[in-house]
């Protein structure tokens, strides 16, 4: 596509359930990655895809947090058991594995969790 | 692992000069990013150094020296739409983009 897609755009949830993020990047770009954004603070890295190499999982919080990609494309992070501090937004962003690396970001996907 | 340092808040006024410092300690350097990021959106790229020496874009410049973990983000002639937060971040080589937590900028008249 065109840009990074992210679903859902905003979601809430209550304590324990399990929910799960979707990530569209954009066609060709071989790296991808989840960062999560707490309000009024950075951006903290959760994990990073690189074409076929296995994922950089080393900023995943805990092990009820997991994520997926499908075929080079599609990723998916899936919270289990939330917790209210795993409220955020979730960002997703893509990029090329040549020259700068420019980021692209998916607009996120706002997690609340009662 | 990395540690990227900026400060948190700077404040300036109308078609003034503002300098925004990173400082980063890391190894196998592979690229320095300033990123920009308006309340409630995505961030978006700004510039990228990987030698030392200066990049000019228009009204931002950053700066690089590799030698002294340092970078700057130069922004000149403020505008009000320059209120945003400004992501210095880092990589190594391949490994994930690691940013700091960020400078929120506000641009008064």
């Amino acid at each position: 596509g065109a840009g990074v897609s992210q679903s859902p755009s905003n979601k809430v949830t209550e304590k324990g359930k399990d929910v799960e993020l979707r990530c569209d990047p954009i066609s060709g770009h071989t790296a991808l990655y989840w960062y999560r954004q707490s309000l009024g603070q950075g951006l903290e890295f959760l994990i990073y895809f690189q074409g076929n190499s296995a994922p950089d999982k080393s900023g995943l919080p805990s092990d009820r947090f997991s994520a997926e990609r499908t075929g080079g494309s599609v990723s998916t992070l899936t919270i289990q058991r939330t917790q209210q501090e795993d409220s955020a937004v979730y960002l997703c962003a893509s990029s090329t594995d040549s020259g700068a690396n420019v980021l692209t970001f998916g607009a996120g996907s706002r997690l609340t969790v009662l | 692992g990395q540690n990227i340092d900026q400060p948190t808040e700077m404040t300036a006024t109308e078609g003034a000069i503002v300098q925004i410092n990173c400082t980063y300690q890391t190894s196998g350097f592979n690229g320095l990013f300033w990123y920009q990021q308006h309340a409630g959106e995505a961030p978006t790229f700004l510039s990228y150094n990987v030698l030392d020496g200066l990049e000019e874009k228009g009204r931002f410049s950053s700066f690089l020296s590799r030698s002294k973990g340092y970078s700057y983000l130069l922004l000149k002639e403020l505008q009000m739409k320059d209120s945003a937060s400004y992501l210095c971040a880092c990589k190594e080589a391949g490994t994930a983009l690691i940013f700091g937590k960020g400078t929120t900028l506000s641009v008064s008249s």
